[in-house]
């Protein structure tokens, strides 16, 4: 079954106002990592979390690691219409060897849908 | 362009077609993979290849075959498909496995008809 839990689905904003969105993992996790896809795209990475509590900015975008590596967070401040697309988590549930190299595999959350209205 | 190349972008192919969907990369990443995206689906995990050595098999279906000749290029051979196959393929790289970032190229759209 799914193992990264991603919410809402779907976000229709206005213009102006902030998006959150959620991902979440009965596991600990090893990592998470953040990709948008703009409609009719490809998956492009943004950005990886590998500390617990760890947050990172870019510009608008916020992304927070939870302190027990079981959730993240995306925050976009003052939405604009070239942040609309879906943006998808995705994360390591396999453990990774003494060496730190892992030939796991990402899990990637189900995304959110964000639609901005102008 | 991404850094990774995929072709054709577009394949409509009849159920007893064989074809085959071709994947590049010249960012010297070690990794590459084959996910598919389905409308209203997660990103699935087809294949992955460590070092042009297969690592993982997600329980695909036998008439999706993989190939990875050399660490740079990537095929999906595809045969007697089925309409629910039908879905946008993509094909990612990265410098190892979960540690980085993953390059995706733009997809090939494949319908099955």
């Amino acid at each position: 079954g799914q193992q990264v839990m991603q919410i809402p689905q779907y976000q229709h904003v206005q213009e102006g106002e902030d998006f959150t969105t959620y991902c979440n993992s009965s596991t600990t996790l090893s990592n998470i990592q953040w990709y948008k896809q703009r409609p009719g795209g490809h998956p492009v990475f943004l950005i990886q979390l590998v500390k617990s509590g760890e947050v990172k900015k870019q510009k608008r975008l916020t992304f927070q690691f939870g302190e027990a590596k079981k959730n993240s967070s995306l925050h976009i401040t003052a939405t604009q219409t070239t942040d609309v697309g879906t943006y998808f988590c995705a994360a390591t549930l396999t453990p990774t060897n003494a060496g730190g190299t892992s030939y796991g595999k990402l899990t990637f959350g189900q995304g959110t849908i964000l639609t901005v209205h102008p | 362009e991404t850094g990774v190349t995929q072709t054709p972008r577009h394949l409509v192919m009849g159920m007893t077609n064989k074809k085959s969907l071709k994947c590049e990369q010249h960012l010297g990443h070690n990794a590459m993979y084959w996910y598919k995206q389905s409308a209203k689906k997660p990103l699935e995990l087809m294949f992955v290849y460590n070092f042009k050595e297969q690592t993982e098999n997600n329980s695909v279906p036998s008439r999706f075959s993989p190939e990875c000749p050399n660490s740079s290029h990537l095929f999906l051979h595809l045969h007697t498909l089925q309409p629910e196959d039908s879905a946008l393929y993509l094909c990612a790289s990265s410098q190892e496995s979960v540690w980085y970032g993953y390059t995706f190229g733009s997809g090939t759209r494949l319908t099955v008809v």
